[in-house]
């Protein structure tokens, strides 16, 4: 089962506008909450990241709002541009045994229109 | 400086074969995972390590076996391979998930094919 339900799958969104990614869970343990960027043929690679008691951070173009009591997170990419196009990923940090790990999401495919 | 290097970069296997992806980290980690990637279902955790002589099973470990006997060193063995194992797998680390980045820098990849 998936443990982070990301969505949607694909979008497409035309240079300047906004691209939205949403995410939602239903472990409350989860307690970090990063997003990944990949491009084809590479290895993901951290984008931004939130902790639980935050609203929201920004960083550049990038955004994540975080609702707690929703169990819900999403990235926003203001100012879309093609070089964006990647694929994302969001992603909890769950506590185990011997340490943390992260429970990725299916990922979205975002292709930006110049 | 490296990061994490993973080998072989594509590879092409009959069923019921066996072989061994390897991976190495030069940023001294001691947290290292295998994931596999396939369309639509995202990064599955197949095993990790929190450290040399440490290894534990992720979501997916089935079919698979791992051993760290070093820091930088965390090889991922197929044994028996079916087409089921065709994916593109990705080693990572991180320095502590105890931190509040866990960071995980992820490998190139390496892109199995089990026909």
């Amino acid at each position: 089962q998936q443990q982070v339900k990301q969505s949607p799958q694909s979008l497409i969104v035309q240079k300047g506008g906004i691209s939205i990614i949403n995410c939602a869970y239903e472990n409350t343990a989860f307690d970090y909450f990063p997003w990944y960027q990949q491009f084809p043929g590479k290895g993901p690679a951290l984008l931004i990241a939130i902790r639980p008691d935050v609203s929201e951070k920004k960083e550049g173009r990038f955004t994540i709002s975080f609702n707690k009591s929703a169990k819900q997170f999403s990235l926003h990419i203001m100012d879309s541009q093609p070089g964006d196009s990647a694929t994302y990923f969001c992603a909890a940090r769950s506590p185990t045994e011997y340490g943390n790990k992260l429970v990725f999401g299916a990922g979205t495919i975002l292709r930006v229109k110049s | 400086n490296a990061g994490v290097t993973q080998t072989p970069k594509f590879r092409i296997l009959k069923i019921g074969q066996s072989m061994t992806l390897q991976c190495t980290q030069d940023m001294n980690h001691n947290y290292m995972y295998w994931y596999r990637q396939d369309p639509g279902m995202g990064l599955k955790l197949i095993y990790y390590s929190v450290g040399a002589g440490i290894t534990d099973k992720g979501e997916v470990p089935n079919g698979y076996n791992v051993s760290r006997s070093t820091t930088e060193d965390f090889p991922l063995r197929l044994e028996l391979a079916a087409p089921s194992q065709t994916s593109v797998y990705f080693c990572a680390s991180s320095y502590s998930p105890f931190s509040g980045a866990n960071v995980l820098t992820f490998g190139a990849g390496s892109r199995l094919t089990v026909l």
